[in-house]
């Protein structure tokens, strides 16, 4: 059966500090991969999306970037964080699209 | 373009009563899916059910409905006989398929269900 991996669940960092979540997926090949972000515990904002290593579509023009190094790994980083990048970033997996299913989530604390 | 709208940002209802959540899409594709996901007060998004824009049938899982019209463009999901553990954040989503492969979600509707 496939799963999903994303870590740390939860991170406080300081403003102007690097970053760097790491999401994992087991059993399924070439998945599309998601990372959404959930601000103020409301609605999910898509980030950024791959459909294959090195392929990445950036949704909103932002603070962070995104890496898919290897088929099944997705990383979401930033260079220097800002207050604003507070909130809930979740990562996804899909079969081309057909729903998503997620990971547990990173609760980020810029400070 | 994709959107999604769920216009009801709260409800609150008294346990056993019927709750009706909203969604409204934009899609310029004739293929596309529609989901329903619920988040738990623990965060993650648990998935709920997926209609194709083929079928339009309406589908009933225990106390949960969800009622797909195309020519309105709505996919509302209701939830019958309400009790204390269906309060969460439900999100509706899109995925126009062949065009993109994004998934798209509503802003969500926060349902409290009061005891």
């Amino acid at each position: 059966s496939q799963t999903i991996h994303q870590w740390p669940a939860t991170l406080v960092q300081p403003v102007g500090s690097p970053l760097s979540l790491e999401c994992t997926v087991e059993g399924t090949s070439n998945p599309n991969l998601y990372w959404y972000r959930q601000a103020a515990g409301r609605g999910l904002q898509l980030l950024f999306y791959s459909v294959g290593i090195g392929q990445i579509s950036s949704e909103v023009p932002q603070n962070l970037s995104a890496s898919r190094p290897q088929d099944r790994q997705f990383i979401l980083s930033s260079k220097k964080l800002l207050l604003s990048d507070s909130g809930f970033y979740l990562c996804a997996w899909s079969v081309t699209g057909i729903e998503a299913f997620f990971g547990q989530g990173t609760r980020l604390t810029v400070v | 373009a994709q959107k999604v709208t769920q216009a009801q940002t709260e409800i609150s209802v008294v346990e056993k009563e019927d709750v009706t959540l909203d969604c409204v899409y934009e899609t310029r594709d004739t293929t596309y899916y529609l989901f329903w996901y619920k988040q738990p007060p623990s965060g993650e998004l648990v998935f709920l059910i997926r209609r194709n824009s083929f079928d339009e049938q309406n589908e009933i899982s225990g106390r949960y409905s969800w009622n797909f019209q195309k020519s309105t463009s709505s996919f509302n999901f209701t939830i019958t006989a309400s009790q204390v553990v269906d309060s969460a954040v439900y999100f509706c989503a899109l995925s126009e398929l062949g065009r993109d492969d994004k998934i798209i979600f509503g802003k969500g509707t926060r349902l409290h269900i009061l005891p």
